[in-house]
């Protein structure tokens, strides 16, 4: 049985760091094919990816926010981290972390578990 | 950048058929995912590869893809279904997720 869950701060501070974990089960990220990303949703807004890491460690980030993402692993934990520099009240969002199913076509495909997401406001 | 684009929101009475589209191009490229999403609650896919349904999605969910436009088809819907539907795709050239503008389904 696959989970994921997501924990980290609820409230950050503008121009903070936040830093957010994404603990698993049912598989194991070590496992090639395995994939793991972050996706967060202002309240009453679209989902917007933000980033990916891969079972080699191969990662990627979204264009837009590249150079404030960060995302690692740790495979003997079942975690990901994600960190995002210089917080603003814009980034307000549920944040949630997601496996991409290992599918048929050896590319990243769809979202096939999510975890429950984790509400992230950012206020002074 | 990638787009997807999704009717705001779609209307339908009980136990008639909802169709939910998902425009961008080169769609015949590229497979593209729907997931529903309920108020409070994650995302949930409901249709992969334009139309594979995952087990315990009802039957009533269907999907296909041609030309520049996914649908996503709701039959005999139901007063459970409404909810927030989106499409997406994983656009190969970038590698990057693109997710749709979101539709919001409203049983009457």
């Amino acid at each position: 049985q696959v989970t994921l869950k997501e924990s980290g701060p609820a409230l950050v501070k503008p121009t903070q760091t936040l830093t957010l974990t994404c603990t698993f089960s049912g598989f194991s990220l070590s496992t090639s094919g395995m994939r793991v990303s972050w996706i967060r949703q202002p309240p009453e807004k679209a989902l917007e990816w933000l980033a990916r890491i891969d079972w080699d460690d191969n990662k990627v980030y979204r264009t837009s926010l590249n150079t404030r993402l960060t995302v690692s692993k740790d495979t003997s934990k079942n975690q990901v981290v994600l960190t995002m520099t210089n917080m603003d009240h814009v980034d307000s969002a549920t944040y949630y972390c997601a496996r991409i199913s290992p599918g048929i076509s050896g590319w990243p495909d769809y979202f096939d578990y999510w975890g429950q997401g984790t509400l992230v406001t950012v206020s002074s | 950048s990638y787009v997807l684009t999704q009717p705001p929101s779609v209307s339908v009475a009980p136990g008639k058929t909802a169709r939910i589209t998902c425009g961008g191009n080169n769609f015949g490229s590229k497979s593209v995912h729907w997931y529903q999403q309920k108020p409070g609650q994650a995302p949930v896919v409901v249709i992969y590869y334009d139309s594979d349904r995952p087990s315990g999605i009802p039957e009533r969910f269907s999907g296909s893809n041609s030309g520049n436009t996914a649908t996503l088809a709701i039959s005999r819907v139901e007063a459970g279904d409404e909810a927030d539907y989106f499409c997406q795709v994983w656009d190969r050239h970038s590698d990057h997720c693109v997710f749709g503008t979101g539709t919001k389904v409203t049983v009457l």
